[in-house]
């Protein structure tokens, strides 16, 4: 079955850029969507973007200034670029596999999660 | 604030039921499927409830998740220690095309 791993520094220093990859094993990237969802600590799960299949991108208004998703289908991985970050960046961030109808789109929820990777962002 | 509502916390005695609110509006839970995770300390997530009310395999049936309108609500029967967890609910949002999510309730077995 689907595996996931996070990957990346686990501090990063406010006005940067954070850089996370996640390694996809047991399918292909090709054959799914694929989002990043971040949990600061204690508190709830915000959904930061998607990856489609076609390696069309779809991210949250309230990120969609700063951030970036893309794919390695080379490496089996996608990635995550967030650029100017401040401490209210600071969270544990998952890459997760979506699960979905098709050919009609329906989001049923997302059934692969990685680890998680935490990331501080501090000076 | 999240977009989904829940309430922080619910509580039940072993062998009770607990049931989890999720509310939210015509343009998430009242037009798509809703999900529910289950989120043990220290660990990620995990897919508990899909297209409102199906389990994945391994998921016992003392879990029930149904939907009425723009509400959902996640049933725990027979509760067990192991229940002690967080749990969260989650929808597509039509309006953006994006997934939300409640702010998460802290279950408590007595």
């Amino acid at each position: 079955q689907v595996q996931l791993q996070e990957s990346g520094p686990g501090l990063v220093k406010p006005s940067e850029t954070l850089s996370l990859t996640c390694t996809v094993s047991g399918d292909s990237i090709s054959n799914y969507y694929w989002s990043w969802i971040r949990q600061p600590a204690g508190k709830g799960l915000e959904w930061i973007g998607r990856l489609y299949s076609s390696g069309v991108t779809k991210y949250n208004p309230s990120l969609q200034s700063r951030v970036a998703i893309s794919v390695d289908t080379s490496k089996n991985q996608f990635a995550l670029k967030l650029n100017s970050v401040t401490a209210a960046d600071t969270a544990i961030y998952y890459c997760t596999k979506e699960f979905y109808s098709s050919p009609a789109y329906y989001f049923f929820g997302l059934d692969v999660w990685g680890q998680g990777t935490p990331v501080t962002v501090s000076s | 604030q999240s977009v989904l509502t829940q309430p922080p916390s619910a509580s039940g005695s072993p062998g009770q039921r607990v049931t989890v609110s999720c509310s939210g509006s015509s343009s998430n839970i009242g037009s798509n499927r809703v999900s529910w995770y289950q989120q043990l300390p220290g660990t990620a997530p995990k897919l508990l409830i899909y297209n409102n009310s199906e389990r994945p395999s391994g998921v016992p049936d003392r879990f029930f998740g149904s939907k009425s309108g723009t509400s959902a609500s996640l049933a725990i029967s027979g509760l067990q220690s192991e229940d002690e967890a967080d749990y969260f609910c989650a929808a597509l949002d039509d309006g953006p095309s994006v997934v939300v999510f409640g702010g998460g309730t802290t279950v408590t077995v007595l």
